[in-house]
């Protein structure tokens, strides 16, 4: 039972254009979104998170947008970077005293092409 | 600087041995969770400690166990290791100013 899915096992975006990677939930207990990157032998590096009472949060290049009627929400990077390149997780939780059980989807591989 | 530090970095074990990995997470961070990432996978949640007690777990059997100590550290047994058990070992921190999650660089277990 996945409970939180990236449908996009990989997307491939131009430098300066937007890359938006997207992210479905199932449970209609998560409170909190998060976003990571991770590089290859690197743990998960925090990007964003958004609260679900919440539509929007943003953060310097990174915008999460979530639709909670949809339970759908999505990231978008402004301006795509080369660095940028990397797996990235969308991670859902409940809250509270279970903030700490993370549920990840299967993660993006995103490539930016100079 | 994630203030979450997990050691050792790589290892390796024969089927059905012990193995105990460790975490050491800044004051800061009171709640500590440890996740299994599998290659191709995203982490998958093995269980939470808050306050030296466990409070929550994932799908994990009982040979998988852990402890909390007074100074945050943290450590993630497993016993009668399985070739499954392979993968990467990674440790969490709560900030509690605020809903961010920290992770380590975790550990990655070879079992043979």
């Amino acid at each position: 039972d996945q409970q939180v899915k990236q449908n996009s096992p990989s997307l491939s975006v131009q430098e300066g254009r937007i890359s938006i990677l997207n992210c479905d939930y199932t449970n209609s207990m998560f409170d909190y979104f998060l976003w990571y990157k991770k590089y290859p032998a690197e743990g998960p590096t925090f990007l964003i998170s958004i609260s679900s009472i919440k539509d929007k949060n943003e953060d310097g290049r990174f915008t999460v947008f979530l639709n909670k009627s949809a339970k759908h929400l999505s990231l978008h990077i402004v301006p795509s970077q080369p660095g940028d390149s990397a797996v990235y997780f969308c991670a859902a939780t409940p809250g509270g005293t279970s903030y700490g059980k993370l549920t990840f989807g299967q993660g993006t591989i995103l490539t930016v092409h100079p | 600087e994630t203030g979450v530090t997990q050691s050792p970095t790589h290892l390796i074990k024969t089927r059905g041995q012990q193995v105990t990995l460790r975490c050491s997470s800044q004051s800061g961070h009171n709640t500590v969770s440890w996740y299994q990432q599998a290659l191709g996978q995203g982490p998958q949640f093995i269980f939470q400690y808050y306050r030296e007690e466990e409070n929550g777990r994932g799908n994990f059997p009982p040979r998988f166990s852990g402890l909390q100590f007074p100074n945050y550290s943290s450590e993630l047994n497993v016993n009668a290791l399985e070739l499954d058990d392979s993968a990467l070992y990674l440790c969490a921190g709560r900030d509690i100013s605020g809903n961010t999650i920290y992770f380590g660089e975790g550990s990655w277990l070879t079992v043979v």
